[in-house]
């Protein structure tokens, strides 16, 4: 079945110390794939999109995420985190042939100071 | 530029009472989505209108819920009866239409959290 996976659902990590978050795909042919960081009580920012080309794509506030084909995956990364990123980042894809987002379930981020 | 607006922030109801949600999409974008999220989930497409016609309204529940853009601008998502299970963030995003990767680009306005008691 087509899906989303956001392995993890809460990560926690100091302030300083660099940061993976994790999201996979089960799609047939390679969608294009997004992350967006909610804030508490805001919507959705865009933090970064993948539609073809290079598979390292930059975002924005120091974010970056690798495409890797063969292990259907878009892991989200940062350096250096600060208290400000502490959200809830979602990982969505759009399959080939729509325009439909299809969201992960989420991965709430806390940081320590 | 002016973001997606949305409004109210915050409503309360009882069960079967009906609410409304109002989105004014940003400026120029003919694409409009409302999504629901559930405490714990990802955002979930209820409907999508390009300009004032219907996309994809397939995980609406229609027996219950209501969407229309009448003039192809804002638009109003009603829910009527309100069930428990309908607490939920409601969300209201936009897009462009045509230039190719942008319409891929959903912008996202600040939500409605309806509570149902």
């Amino acid at each position: 079945a087509q899906s989303v996976t956001q392995p993890d659902i809460h990560i926690t990590v100091s302030e300083g110390a660099s940061l993976e978050l994790r999201c996979n795909y089960s799609y047939g042919a390679t969608p294009y794939l997004f992350w967006y960081v909610q804030s508490p009580g805001q919507g959705l920012q865009l933090l970064l999109k993948y539609f073809s080309g290079d598979t390292l794509v930059q975002g924005i506030k120091g974010f970056e995420a690798e495409f890797k084909r063969s292990q259907s995956s878009f892991n989200l990364r940062k350096p250096s985190v600060h208290w400000s990123d502490a959200a809830e980042y979602f990982c969505a894809v759009v399959p080939s042939g729509t325009y439909k987002y299809i969201f992960g379930t989420g991965t709430r981020l806390k940081v320590l100071a | 530029e002016a973001g997606v607006a949305q409004s109210p922030r915050y409503k309360i109801i009882e069960k079967r009472q009906s609410v409304a949600f109002w989105c004014n999409p940003i400026s120029g974008h003919a694409t409009l989505y409302w999504y629901q999220q559930i405490l714990g989930q990802g955002p979930k497409l209820l409907i999508q209108f390009q300009n004032n016609g219907v996309v994809d309204d397939s995980q609406l529940p229609k027996d219950r819920f209501s969407a229309e853009r009448l003039k192809g601008v804002d638009s109003t998502l009603k829910i009527q009866p309100a069930k428990l299970e309908d607490s939920a963030v409601y969300l209201c995003a936009s897009s462009l239409v045509g230039a190719r990767n942008q319409a891929y680009e959903q912008y996202f306005g600040p939500g409605t959290r309806l509570t149902v008691t």
